[in-house]
């Protein structure tokens, strides 16, 4: 099936410092979201992305995050700076489409952030 | 919070069991999602279910969806030790999916 592909799968930082997580999403999909999962805990939607701009960011996704695709190259989380409570498993998703009724997301493995 | 606090739960059972799922969710939605989580790994969509559908069957798997009382269920027929994993429900809210806390499943061989 298609797949979404996350670099690094693991990133160990100093809090303080930048961050910028990698997302290759399904290739003909138009919408990206950006979820973050704190251990045995649940999906939590922090932001999507359509046609190079934020549709909806969530209260998690603070002013240090940001996102962008430039040129139709990686789907970036940026991080700037860090923080000890950021440390968890960020997970990107794609889908083709969402039009009037929901879609099927597809999510990559995660990149497990460590903020020390 | 979008979900019922019932979400949250653990069961283990044996091979070859069957199990039900359940989740429910307090705001409207026209769709319910069920995603399945195996360990390190993303989720991955097991079953779309829509309003109109009230059942979706997929293998040994079987979704409802019930629009009164805002519930939705997943069943597992013949359970597998791969079945293994975290399953969540998902709704769909302006663009996104909102997901519930899940159900940790263990398949003992």
């Amino acid at each position: 099936g298609p797949k979404v592909l996350q670099i690094p799968s693991h990133q160990i930082i100093d809090m303080g410092q930048m961050v910028t997580l990698n997302c290759d999403p399904v290739s003909n999909h138009l919408y990206f979201y950006w979820y973050k999962q704190i251990l045995g805990q649940q999906m939590e939607f922090l932001v999507n992305f359509y046609n190079g701009k934020v549709m909806e960011k969530s209260k998690l996704f603070k002013d240090q995050f940001s996102v962008e695709r430039p040129d139709g190259s990686y789907f970036t989380l940026k991080i700037q700076p860090t923080a000890l409570e950021d440390s968890a498993v960020y997970f990107c998703a794609s889908s083709p489409d969402w039009g009037a009724s929901a879609e099927t997301l597809y999510f990559g493995s995660g990149t497990r952030l460590t903020v020390l | 919070s979008q979900w019922g606090e019932e979400n949250l739960q653990a069961l283990s059972i044996q091979e070859g069991e069957d199990v039900t799922m359940n989740c429910s969710y307090k705001t409207y939605t026209t769709v319910v999602q069920w995603y399945r989580q195996k360990s390190g790994k993303g989720p991955a969509q097991l079953i779309l279910i829509r309003s109109n559908e009230r059942e979706k069957r997929s293998g040994r798997l079987r979704a409802t969806l019930d629009t009164s009382s805002q519930s939705s269920s997943l069943s597992i027929t013949g359970t597998l030790a791969t079945d293994t994993a975290v399953y969540f429900c998902a709704t769909d809210a302006q663009g996104k999916l909102i997901f519930g806390q899940g159900t940790k499943l263990s398949i003992k061989p």
